[in-house]
């Protein structure tokens, strides 16, 4: 299957900093999501992008579909207690089953405050 | 419903027995997918439903694995003969259709926690 690579594992920041973590694929991505899960919840969509180079920004968080469509980066700026949890990235690819999407391993998220 | 429900939400159960887990998706939507998040590890794919059949079933372990959808809504994952590696969060999701997935993605329920002892 495919695999998408997701980094960092984890990271522990202090309130208020700016977070970066990064999903890599060696396939051609069509759509990249990004998920995020609460302790004991599923994961529920954050940001969606379709097209390369495209920048999306959902409050405190932008996203990006890389150029190469193998790629796509989150970043969380100011981040606060409630950002706590496990960052998902996600997407389709060509000649996957129709509906189905590929899942990173997850970005652990703790912020001290 | 208003969301897509899973139970039991824990589960224990002995080594060598068998469980079923229900998952009742938000209501009209066709597509299903039962997917593993064991400790530290990443969302694993099981199963895809789209209505009442599996048009992808590449994710299932192993034979003991199994799930089935009836109606085109409720779907029961069965896990026959529980091994302690079976130990996980099983998460199911939902969508209205696989084109929307694929734009959307999914919704997914709060998980049933296995813990086989």
């Amino acid at each position: 299957g495919q695999q998408l690579n997701q980094s960092p594992q984890s990271m522990f920041i202090q309130e208020g900093e700016d977070v970066s973590m990064n999903c890599t694929s060696s396939s051609i991505f069509n759509t990249w999501l990004w998920y995020k899960q609460d302790p004991g919840e599923g994961p529920v969509l954050l940001i969606a992008l379709y097209k390369a180079g495209e920048l999306t920004s959902n409050g405190r968080l932008t996203a990006q579909f890389g150029i190469t469509r193998k790629d796509s980066f989150l970043n969380i700026s100011a981040s606060i207690p409630s950002d706590v949890g496990i960052y998902f990235c996600a997407g389709q690819t060509r000649g996957s089953t129709l509906g189905r999407l590929y899942f990173g391993r997850g970005t652990q998220l703790t912020v001290w405050p | 419903g208003a969301g897509v429900s899973q139970s039991p939400s824990n589960k224990v159960t002995e080594k060598g027995k068998d469980v079923e887990l229900r998952c009742d998706p938000i209501s009209g939507h066709t597509a299903l997918y039962w997917y593993r998040q064991s400790l530290g590890q990443g969302l694993e794919f099981l199963i895809y439903f789209q209505g009442n059949s599996a048009p992808d079933k590449s994710g299932l372990p192993s034979d003991r694995f199994s799930a089935e959808r009836t109606g085109g809504s409720v779907s029961t994952l069965t896990i026959q003969r529980t091994q302690q590696e079976d130990s996980a969060v099983y998460l199911c999701a939902s969508s209205f259709d696989s084109l929307t997935a694929e734009r959307y993605g999914y919704t997914f329920g709060s998980g049933t926690r296995l813990t086989v002892v």
